[in-house]
């Protein structure tokens, strides 16, 4: 069973340009995360959706971060304009839907990182 | 709101030796709580879990047991491997919050030949 794919593994960018990663959530699993990790910390949620619905984005700085998960699997995440402080990795992870009795684990990508400069 | 601590690394231990990692966590309800692993160039894998007070999760020789009493949830293996090298992350998802999950900030371990 293939596992959570994300796109690119690594990005370099100047500051003010824009950037977008890509997550392809494993097959059937209805909730898809996307956490922000920096250097020498724990991962934080950033956004949740169930399906195609954004249910937990209260952490997502929506003055430069956007997020979209249409047709409820595949999901980007934008930065626009990124910032010199938006140096991180950038996880995706997913799970199958807790009310669906699927247990609570998530599985999570290699991540991309990105270098603001 | 909740939260998760853990005791700083990195930890440097020769083959064989046993390992212990401290987690503590604050939190309202009854969350689960994880052990998840990050090996070099890799992204996160779940190491082992516990869903209730008293349960012990175990898998690849590593244990940890839910202690409610005292907020804990340490991570012990007997006799660690240098192939065990990685960095590892206590954390708590709570049903009544969504699911998200909460992190520490890991813990690097290093296992010398």
């Amino acid at each position: 069973e293939a596992g959570v794919v994300q796109s690119p593994r690594y990005k370099i960018i100047e500051k003010k340009q824009p950037v977008a990663f890509w997550c392809n959530p494993i097959s059937g699993h209805n909730t898809l995360y996307w956490y922000l990790q920096n250097l020498g910390q724990g991962p934080e949620l950033l956004i949740r959706y169930e399906n195609e619905e954004a249910v937990d984005d209260s952490q997502l700085p929506k003055d430069r971060f956007s997020a979209e998960r249409l047709k409820g699997v595949d999901s980007t995440l934008k930065i626009q304009p990124a910032e010199l402080g938006d140096s991180a990795v950038y996880l995706c992870a997913s799970s199958l839907d807790l009310r669906q009795g699927g247990g609570d684990e998530q599985f999570f990508g290699p991540g991309t990182r990105l270098t603001v400069l | 709101g909740d939260s998760v601590t853990q005791m700083e690394g990195p930890v440097t231990l020769s083959e064989e030796a046993c390992l212990t990692i401290n987690c503590t966590y604050t939190a309202t309800g009854y969350p689960s709580l994880f052990w998840y692993v990050q090996y070099p160039g890799e992204g996160l894998q779940l190491l082992l879990k516990a869903t209730k007070a008293d349960d012990k999760g175990s898998n690849k020789g590593f244990e940890a047991t839910y202690r409610k009493e005292t907020t804990s949830f340490h991570l012990e293996k007997g006799s660690v491997q240098v192939s065990d090298s990685a960095v590892y992350f206590c954390a708590l998802g709570n049903y009544n919050q969504g699911g998200k999950l909460i992190f520490g900030q890991g813990t690097e371990l290093s296992v010398k030949p």
